[in-house]
Parts: C-alpha cells; structure tokens; sequence
C-alpha cells in the first residue's frame, strides 16, 4: 500500500532564510507527487505537481527516485508562507490520492 | 460562484445518532472523495466515486456510508457504528483521473459529538 511521510509536524524559520519540507514516500509503481497547502481560513488547494515541473510562489520540488523524496524548497522565505503544507501522492490508476501527515510552516519576522 | 460547497459548517451529535453530511459540487467534475482531517494525522480517505451510482471504500470506511446518486452530490452518513466520529471532514472532486489533474476541495463540516 502506498504511504506518505512528513516527518516534520512544525517547522519555523525567519523571514528571508531558505525551507525545505521533507516528504518521503512508499509506493511500488510509477508515483505522481503534489504538495497542497492549506492558508489560515482558506480550503486546501494544490500548490504543485510533479509531473508539470512549475515553481509557483517561489517554490519548488524535485523527485528523487532512489531516495523515495519529494521535498519541498524555496530559497528565501515570506511571512504570508506561513501555512500547512501537505503532501501527496497519486496512484497509477488515478482513483485515490493518499496524504502525508501535515507539517504547519510559520515564518517569522 | 464555482465550486464544491459543503454543509453545515459546525455540526453538533448525541451519540447513537446518524448524521449526514452534504457536499455538492457545479463543477461537473466526474470524481468525489471524502476525507477525515485529524490533528497529526493528515487526511485520511474515508469513501471515494468515479462515476455517478458507484464508489469504492477508502482507508477509513468503516462506520461510514456514501451514495452517488446525482453527479454534484455525494454525501456522507457517519453512523452510529463510529467509534470515534469527531473530527474535521473535507469532501473534494476532480474531473478525471488524479494523476492528470488537480482535487479541489470544499471548506469542511466539524462534526462534534456530545
């Protein structure tokens, strides 16, 4: 069965300074990976897909397959960050979209 | 205004009650899902539909009951069989299959049960 893992449940950094959010996960086939966050009072929505290679606000992430990762990065953090991020991964036949645990982000002034 | 709207918001239950959660959607997206959302647990899937008049059992279906009866609506009746029904529910849908594209999710229903 698949699974996602973010080892991270809160994660705090200063304004300005880089972030990564890790996220490893399980699966025997083909995965595709997204990570979805979650603003304060706003639905969860995607933030970016693997299989489109975008950076959206800054971010980006890369799957690494030997590693089982699709960590979550950017370079110089902003305060409206702040938010749950959560990733996600896909299963070959499209059906189900499994969740990782969650990791809240707050960027500090 | 587009998109997946669930209702209530706040949802209060005497236990051994059912209750029934709503989501409807105007998207015209052919998939709908129902998540639980637990404090460091992330989101758990509870029931899934492809297609109007079928669905398929999630991680977490037991005490759970769905029907897809019409292709916006798909709601959610958590039993009395649930041991541990409070928690934050999210119901989502997507047009195709979630490999090529994106869930979009509703804002949530707070089940409480006193």
């Amino acid at each position: 069965a698949q699974r996602v893992t973010q080892p991270e449940k809160l994660l705090s950094v200063f304004k300005g300074a880089p972030v990564e959010l890790k996220c490893n996960y399980s699966y025997s086939g083909s995965p595709e990976l997204f990570w979805y966050v979650q603003y304060s009072r706003q639905r969860l929505q995607l933030l970016l897909r693997h299989i489109s290679r975008e950076s959206i606000k800054g971010f980006t992430a890369d799957l690494n397959k030997g590693e089982t990762s699709f960590h979550l990065k950017k370079p110089f953090a902003q305060e409206e960050d702040s938010a749950m991020y959560y990733c996600a991964l896909a299963e070959w036949s499209g059906s189900r979209l499994t969740f990782g645990e969650g990791t809240q982000l707050t960027v500090n002034p | 205004d587009g998109g997946i709207t669930q209702s209530p918001k706040y949802l209060f239950r005497k236990e051994g009650q059912n209750v029934t959660l709503s989501c409807e959607q105007n998207l015209n997206h052919d998939a709908m899902y129902w998540y639980r959302q637990d404090p460091g647990q992330g989101l758990r899937l509870i029931y899934y539909s492809q297609i109007v008049n079928d669905f398929q059992k999630g991680d977490i279906a037991e005490g759970y009951s769905v029907s897809r009866e019409k292709k916006e609506s798909f709601p959610l009746t958590v039993t009395s069989a649930q041991k541990n029904p409070t928690a934050f529910y999210l119901c989502a849908s997507s047009i195709g299959q979630l490999m090529n594209t994106e869930a979009f999710f509703g804002q949530g229903t707070r089940l409480t049960v006193v």
